[in-house]
């Protein structure tokens, strides 16, 4: 089962604009939520996180809302710019020895000037 | 600078053929990580280890086998490669915190 689950698949945005990336997740235990960013033919790269005594963490650009209560976090991208066009991850941390993660599909985000 | 290096870069197996990928990390990090990832999707964990000499299954390990002899190496190992297989396989090292960074990735097509 998908315990990670990111919407839209794809998202298209004008520069300036405001870009939204959801997540939700089932599992109360994951203790962290870092988002990773991936050019083509790169590898994950992470852009900024957040743990679950927060609800929001913002860095410069990029800002994360997260509720607790309803399992969903949510990635803002202001300002979009022609290099934020990436796909973008959304990942859940496992605590324990494991300190696994576990990703989402990915959202696409494209951003045209 | 710290790092995650694979080796090799690409590969090109036959089906049937073993193939093994290398990581090696100069992060001093106790957890390294291996995760595949098909075209247009996310990664998906295979194998970890948090101590040398010793490896733990992760979500999907049938097919591979794991081996971690130093706390600066790990491997991955398909014994008898499959089509099914082809993928980019990304390699990840973590220390105390929960950041973990990947190496710059295998592509391995099997024919």
């Amino acid at each position: 089962q998908q315990q990670v689950r990111q919407s839209p698949q794809s998202l298209t945005v004008w520069e300036g604009e405001t870009a939204i990336l959801n997540c939700s997740y089932e599992d109360s235990t994951f203790d962290y939520f870092p988002w990773y960013w991936q050019f083509p033919r790169e590898s994950p790269a992470l852009l900024i996180a957040i743990r679950p005594v927060s609800n929001k963490k913002e860095d410069g650009r990029f800002t994360i809302f997260f509720n607790k209560r309803e399992k969903k976090l949510s990635l803002h991208i202001t300002d979009s710019q022609p290099g934020d066009s990436a796909t973008y991850f959304c990942a859940a941390h496992t605590g324990g020895l494991s300190g696994k993660l576990t990703f989402g599909e990915g959202t696409q985000v494209t951003v045209i000037s | 600078e710290a790092a995650v290096t694979q080796s090799p870069r690409s590969k090109v197996a036959v089906t049937g053929g073993k193939v093994t990928l290398s990581c090696h990390q100069t992060n001093n990090h106790d957890y390294m990580y291996w995760y595949r990832q098909d075209t247009g999707h996310g990664l998906r964990l295979i194998h970890y280890s948090y101590v040398a000499d010793s490896t733990e299954k992760g979500d999907i390990p049938d097919g591979y086998k794991a081996s971690r002899p130093s706390q600066e190496n790990f491997s991955l190992i398909l014994e008898l490669a499959s089509l099914s297989q082809t993928a980019v396989y990304f390699c990840a090292s973590k220390g105390d915190q929960d950041t973990q960074y990947f190496g710059p990735g295998t592509r391995l097509l099997v024919l």
